[in-house]
């Protein structure tokens, strides 16, 4: 089954406005989320990660919220601006000792409209 | 400059060939990724690697072997290549496990 899961596949808000992107996953053992901005034809960046030892983390526009017992961490963009719209992608992963993978969600589409 | 560069960055195969994606990082990481982008289903690892001469299966490796003869580079080989293989590929590397990736600029493998 899907560890990650993104349950909205679109998203549409006005300019100005607050952008909430949310994504789920089953592991508990995740200990790194991460959400990564996509354009068409370009690769993944990272936009902003946290450790599961905070449950919020800030940058600029940005916050991560998560919510381990609820197994959910989610991104608000606010102020939205046309150049936000591109696909965001959700990550979560662990350390295995020497090995580790992060695991992406199916990604949702932000279209913020001017 | 680039710091993870794929080649080809687009190839168009026949049903049954052999297909090798290439995949070479400068940033000195250990972990290094294969991914493959479908609509719908956002990024799909294939398989990584964490030391040269060691792979790993991802979650869908069926189809697809991988090989790491050194720290810099990692390739994806289709053996033979079928239709449902048509997607976008990426390869990534990363200096830690679980932390940030730093992605290639992806290669669109059309198989016909």
């Amino acid at each position: 089954g899907q560890q990650v899961k993104q349950s909205s596949p679109s998203l549409t808000v006005q300019e100005g406005g607050i952008s909430i992107l949310n994504c789920d996953y089953e592991n508990d053992m995740f200990d790194y989320f991460a959400w990564y901005k996509k354009y068409p034809d370009n690769s993944p960046t990272l936009l902003i990660s946290v450790r599961s030892n905070v449950d919020k983390r800030e940058d600029g526009r940005l916050t991560v919220f998560l919510n381990k017992s609820g197994k959910h961490f989610s991104l608000h963009i606010t102020a939205s601006q046309p150049e936000d719209t591109a696909v965001y992608l959700c990550a979560a992963g662990e350390n295995q000792g020497g090995s580790a993978k992060l695991i992406f969600g199916e990604g949702t589409k932000l279209t913020v409209s001017s | 400059e680039a710091a993870v560069t794929q080649s080809p960055r687009s190839k168009v195969a026949v049903t049954g060939g052999k297909v090798t994606l290439s995949c070479h990082q400068t940033n000195n990481h250990d972990y290094m990724y294969w991914y493959r982008q479908d609509t719908g289903h956002g990024l799909r690892l294939i398989h990584y690697s964490y030391v040269a001469d060691s792979t790993e299966k991802g979650d869908i490796p069926d189809g697809y072997k991988a090989s790491r003869p050194s720290q810099e580079n990692f390739s994806l080989i289709l053996e033979l290549a079928s239709l449902s293989q048509t997607a976008v590929y990426f390869c990534a590397s990363s200096d830690a496990g679980g932390g940030q990736l730093y992605f290639g600029e992806g290669s669109k493998l059309t198989v016909l």
